[in-house]
């Protein structure tokens, strides 16, 4: 079963505006992860950000983490067309070890030139 | 390094033939994670090994489905026998200590 949930399931919009995609998950993690997916390519991690952070940067990526709300969201600023992709959050389960990663839905984001 | 290399990149196979598909991690990782990726359920964790030891395999689908990790830097999928149902795109993905997997580029597999 999917543990988080993407929002929303899609999302167009013209390049150089900004992209923001939520998740929200079920249970407590211990970390939740970023990833984007190309057509038809394999996943590309994005960035990490711990249960006791609440915000991490990483180049144009901003994410956030709201433990108590179980949720998350990745913002994309000044997108560009090669942001064009499915992006995925995903988490490892507190007592479940740090190795078990389970994916959300995805967004698939558009970005018009 | 080149990263999770997965073969066949693409396979097409008849109902009830057997079907290996194979993965090499990067080197150094510990654990090594088998998905399947389809429109309706999206990607799902089948089986992962932590130090080339089956760890949780609760997302197999059924016995048709095996995999095997005989040393750091090799795994198999195998479905004996295949079945339309089986049709998907299936990665690997290898991590060190779970923080940011490395997938590999995928197996579409079709069966006919």
């Amino acid at each position: 079963s999917q543990q988080g949930e993407e929002d929303p399931q899609a999302l167009s919009i013209q390049e150089g505006e900004n992209a923001t995609m939520n998740c929200s998950y079920k249970t407590s993690i211990n970390n939740l992860q970023w990833y984007r997916q190309n057509s038809g390519r394999g996943l590309v991690h994005l960035i990490l950000i711990r249960s006791n952070e609440r915000e991490k940067h990483s180049g144009r990526l901003r994410v956030t983490l709201d433990t108590s709300k179980k949720s998350s969201s990745l913002l994309i600023t000044a997108s560009r067309a090669a942001d064009t992709a499915s992006y995925f959050c995903a988490t490892t389960r507190l007592n479940f070890g740090n190795e078990k990663l389970t994916f959300g839905t995805g967004t698939r984001l558009t970005i018009i030139p | 390094d080149a990263g999770v290399i997965q073969s066949p990149r693409h396979e097409v196979t008849e109902m009830g033939q057997e079907v290996t598909l194979r993965c090499k991690p990067i080197s150094g990782h510990n654990s090594l994670f088998w998905y399947r990726q389809t429109m309706m359920r999206g990607l799902e964790l089948l089986i992962y090994f932590n130090n080339n030891v089956p760890i949780d395999d609760s997302g197999m689908p059924e016995d048709r489905f095996s995999a095997k990790m005989p040393n750091a830097s090799f795994s198999t999928l195998k479905i004996q026998p295949s079945e339309p149902r089986d049709s998907a795109v299936y990665f690997c993905a290898s991590s060190l200590k779970g923080l940011g997997y490395t997938f590999g580029s995928g197996t579409r597999l079709t069966v006919v």
